[in-house]
């Protein structure tokens, strides 16, 4: 069975940082790109960053490029999104995300975590 | 970056009717389109990619169609577990994006 477990969230200061982990089972990790989803409680959901299967190629949101570092550890079957500089405007639950399919572009997320919220707060 | 826009934003439907939402892209995303369904305290969930492909373990009462910028999500018959926020989201070009959101709701 597939499985995505965040961990990580909290409330942290503007300013502040804040490593978040999505730990993957049930499926071979290391063959999947994969993404950080974010939501504001009770509004939409916005596309933050992705990593591609051996972690050599990322890509970001423009509102979060510079300030976020997606990483992933395949020998531990994790996915990371480091969080700088934080903002009150980042405050939302952070999702990882799959890819539907290996070995191709486009594609949609098909198995999403539980999500872990991220409050910037003072 | 692609816009994606839907409506209408609160559709109020009875149980066994049909209910129809739509999704508009700002550009075409050719058929690169999918939706997912989102109930309360739960993460989103595959329910149609590839404009019209249902994803899996989802019930034949839910269909897609479009391509380009036009596309529909139908749901033929809504059971109470039908209930819920609906985004349809672009994966044609970077950024992904996604719609704001339908929320069906019980009439």
């Amino acid at each position: 069975e597939v499985q995505l477990v965040e961990s990580g969230g909290g409330l942290v200061q503007p300013g502040g940082s804040l490593r978040l982990s999505c730990a993957a089972s049930g499926f071979t990790f290391n063959s999947y790109w994969m993404h950080w989803v974010r939501q504001v409680p009770g509004k939409g959901l916005l596309w933050v960053s992705r990593i591609n299967n051996d972690g050599s190629s990322t890509d970001y949101a423009d509102s979060v490029k510079g300030r976020f570092t997606i990483s992933r550890d395949n020998a531990k079957n994790t996915l990371y999104l480091q969080m700088s500089s934080l903002r009150a405007e980042d405050t939302a639950v952070y999702y990882c995300a799959r890819d539907l399919l290996t070995g191709y572009q486009l594609l949609p997320f098909d198995y999403w975590g539980q999500g872990t919220l991220v409050t910037v707060s003072s | 970056e692609r816009v994606m826009t839907q409506s209408p934003a609160t559709l109020s439907v009875s149980p066994g009717e049909r209910a129809t939402l739509s999704c508009r892209a700002s550009q075409s995303v050719s058929i690169n389109l999918a939706w997912y369904q989102q109930k309360p305290g739960q993460a989103p969930r595959l329910l149609i990619y590839g404009a019209s492909t249902r994803a899996t373990g989802i019930p034949a009462r839910f269909s897609g169609s479009g391509s380009g910028t036009e596309f529909t999500l139908t749901i033929s018959s809504l059971q109470s577990e039908d209930f819920a926020v609906y985004y349809c989201q672009q994966y044609n070009n970077w950024p992904r994006t996604f719609g704001p959101g339908t929320k069906v709701d019980i009439k």
